[in-house]
């Protein structure tokens, strides 16, 4: 078990550009989460998945914010247009959720720094 | 709706204090509470949790209480060492997604 990866871990983009971040969860664990983080504060939810399935998307995940999950297995996240408000650490986390019950505990890779010059 | 609210730090302490973490939840029903700790540079590595009233919840030498009577899930350790310097966070299930508290840092100095 090699734990979540996350791919860059630091993006440095000029305002206007798209970037696209990806994300490795723990090979048997069916959910997928994305968070964004900003200095002095907690994570902040933006978007699922249950397998391949996208099932929740926060306020926060504006038009420019794509996220995919194809097969299932890792994850994208794609901010076009980027702003200077979207620089932060953006984190993915896994977990193994089964039937109506399971575990909520939710395993974080290290993130990707994203700054937006 | 659900939300964490965590004592805010710095908090600065000698090596072998005692160590309180203060969180308080608000939130309808009794959702799965949770301890994150962040070291420098690092993503957030999953602490300890608890699951319903009265759980203890424990792991490396912290433990917390989950305490329904006055919605709270305080963070302790009897002995703190340098290397426990780190931010941590509270956090309770809200949905699908954690909601977690703005952070506490803690600084073990030797």
């Amino acid at each position: 078990d090699t734990g979540v990866s996350q791919d860059p871990r630091h993006k440095i983009t000029k305002r206007g550009q798209n970037v696209t971040f990806r994300c490795d969860p723990i090979s048997e664990h069916n959910r997928l989460y994305w968070y964004r983080q900003t200095l002095g504060q907690g994570p902040e939810f933006l978007t699922y998945f249950q397998n391949e399935a996208q099932l929740e998307k926060s306020r926060l995940l504006s038009d420019r914010f794509s996220a995919e999950r194809p097969k299932g297995s890792f994850s994208t996240l794609e901010i076009q247009r980027t702003e200077q408000g979207d620089s932060a650490m953006y984190l993915c986390a896994s977990s193994l959720v089964t039937g109506w019950t399971g575990s909520y505990e939710q395993y974080f890779g290290p993130g990707t720094r994203l700054t937006v010059t | 709706g659900d939300s964490v609210t965590q004592m805010e730090g710095p908090v600065t302490l000698s090596e072998e204090a005692f160590l309180t973490i203060n969180c308080t939840y608000t939130a309808t029903g009794y959702p799965s509470l949770f301890w994150y700790v962040q070291y420098p540079g690092e993503g957030l590595q999953l602490l300890l949790k608890a699951t319903k009233a009265d759980d203890k919840g424990s792991n490396k030498g912290f433990e917390a209480t989950y305490r329904k009577e006055t919605t709270s899930f305080h963070l302790e350790k009897g002995s703190v060492q340098v290397s426990d310097s780190a931010v941590y966070f509270c956090a309770l299930v809200s949905g699908y997604a954690l909601n977690f508290g703005k952070g506490t840092s803690l600084l073990v100095t030797p």
